[in-house]
């Protein structure tokens, strides 16, 4: 049972594109949404993260759009270049519980030069 | 530097042979976790550990088994391994569990059961 189903599965853009990746989550208990970051052989590292009281969050070039009827967010990535090229993945976590972050199954993004 | 340190990084196992993956972190975190990742399957949960003296299944905990240590330390534990458990293993802390502090994740095991 995939609680956060994440798209695409890989994306290729130019030097200076816009990447969108998407996700989607079930759980409206959920209420706290990050983006790790993986770069290869690495383990995955916290990218920015958002509450649902708010519809946008901005770190750098990287933007988190949040949809909370629609139960929808999205990483956004401004200007990108070749060294944001790895994986990208989303999750989400009901704050307080016992459970534990659940994941999407990830984003391959390649910025071309 | 601080962090999380996975050992080891590769591994090739035959069909029923055992293995533990070692895992300690020196940042004096409360909880730890494992995860295996798999092409198309994201990061899933094996084990958890909120707290010292406790652990926890997760999502996909069938053929492994885990033990922490002490603080520090979290290991995991194949018996019997079977092909199904090739994959990547990454360890991870985390202040508490709540995920808000981040987690920190190893480098990673990459194991393959033949």
């Amino acid at each position: 049972q995939q609680q956060v189903k994440q798209s695409p599965q890989s994306l290729i853009v130019q030097k200076g594109g816009i990447p969108i990746i998407n996700c989607a989550y079930e759980n409206t208990a959920f209420d706290y949404f990050p983006w790790y970051q993986q770069f290869p052989g690495k383990g995955p590292a916290l990218l920015i993260a958002i509450r649902p009281d708010v519809s946008e969050k901005k770190e750098g070039r990287f933007t988190i759009s949040f949809n909370k009827s629609a139960k929808q967010f999205s990483l956004h990535i401004m200007d990108s270049q070749p060294g944001d090229s790895a994986t990208y993945f989303c999750a989400a976590q009901v704050s307080g519980s016992a459970r534990q972050l659940t994941f999407g199954s990830g984003t391959q993004l390649t910025v071309l030069p | 530097n601080a962090g999380v340190t996975q050992t080891p990084k590769f591994q090739v196992l035959k069909t029923g042979q055992s293995m533990t993956l070692q895992c300690a972190q020196d940042m004096n975190h409360n909880s730890m976790y494992w995860y295996r990742q798999d092409p198309g399957m994201g990061l899933r949960l094996i084990y958890y550990s909120a707290s010292e003296g406790t652990t926890d299944k997760g999502e996909v905990p069938n053929g492994y088994n885990v033990s922490r240590l002490n603080k520090r330390e979290f290991s995991l534990r194949l018996e019997s391994a079977a092909p199904s458990q090739t994959s990547v293993y990454f360890c991870a802390s985390s202040r508490d569990r709540e995920a808000s502090y981040g987690y920190t994740f190893g480098s990673g095991t990459r194991l393959t059961v033949v």
